[in-house]
């Protein structure tokens, strides 16, 4: 099965410097990988996913990388804020349409300092 | 909308006891899921169900059961608990059909088996 790895397990950035956290896969099948934010107490929510026919995708001050070769894809925060402080999960799935059977990465939690 | 909705919110069990976390989406979504989320080990996927009546094992499956005989409920039971199950479990829902999409999760349910 699949198996995703992600890094580092924690993150500390001061507020406006960019944060950025990598995830390997292993499964070349994979081509679906979303992440997810986790604030305290809550569920986590889908921030951004690419597919594997596309190399970057930005959405406003996030933006994801896939290199498929290599097998790994990264989150990237620009001008970071007190609010990104969270937990974020990266994730992989092969997509087949039926139930996602997404594989998560053990999570990395973001500390955003003032 | 609600989204979600998962009780109870938090539960302290005995060993060998028996317990249903219940689940219920007003997305009219057709599959369900049940994650476990432990320090360390991030999400981790215990059952799924495609659609109404079609349930499916996931990664950590042992000691649960589901059942799924509506669109909308996906109760979690767990038999005869153990400590090891002392986690926080989330139900999520998803569309199906085409290709993987994004996942919706409740808050969680924080159960505590002694």
């Amino acid at each position: 099965g699949e198996n995703v790895e992600q890094h580092p397990s924690t993150l500390s950035v001061q507020e406006g410097d960019s944060a950025v956290i990598k995830c390997t896969y292993s499964d070349s099948a994979s081509n679906y990988f979303p992440w997810y934010k986790q604030e305290l107490g809550k569920g986590p929510q889908l921030i951004i996913d690419i597919r594997s026919n596309v190399g970057e995708k930005k959405d406003q001050r996030i933006a994801v990388t896939l290199n498929k070769t290599a097998k790994h894809f990264s989150l990237h925060i620009t001008e970071t804020q007190p609010e990104d402080s969270a937990v974020y999960f990266c994730a992989g799935d092969r997509g087949t349409g039926t139930a996602s059977k997404l594989t998560f990465g053990t999570g990395t939690r973001l500390q955003v300092t003032l | 909308t609600a989204g979600i909705t998962q009780a109870p919110t938090s539960q302290i069990l005995a060993a060998g006891r028996s317990m249903t976390l219940r689940c219920t989406q007003d997305m009219r979504h057709n599959a369900m899921y049940w994650y476990r989320q432990d320090l360390g080990l991030g999400l981790r996927l215990i059952h799924y169900s495609n659609t109404a009546g079609t349930t499916g094992k996931g990664e950590v499956p042992d000691g649960y059961s589901v059942s799924r005989a509506n669109t909308d409920d996906f109760p979690l039971t767990l038999a005869s608990a153990v400590p090891s199950q002392t986690s926080v479990y989330f139900c999520a829902s998803s569309r199906t059909g085409g290709r993987t999409g994004e996942l919706f999760f409740g808050e969680g349910s924080r159960l505590t088996v002694l």
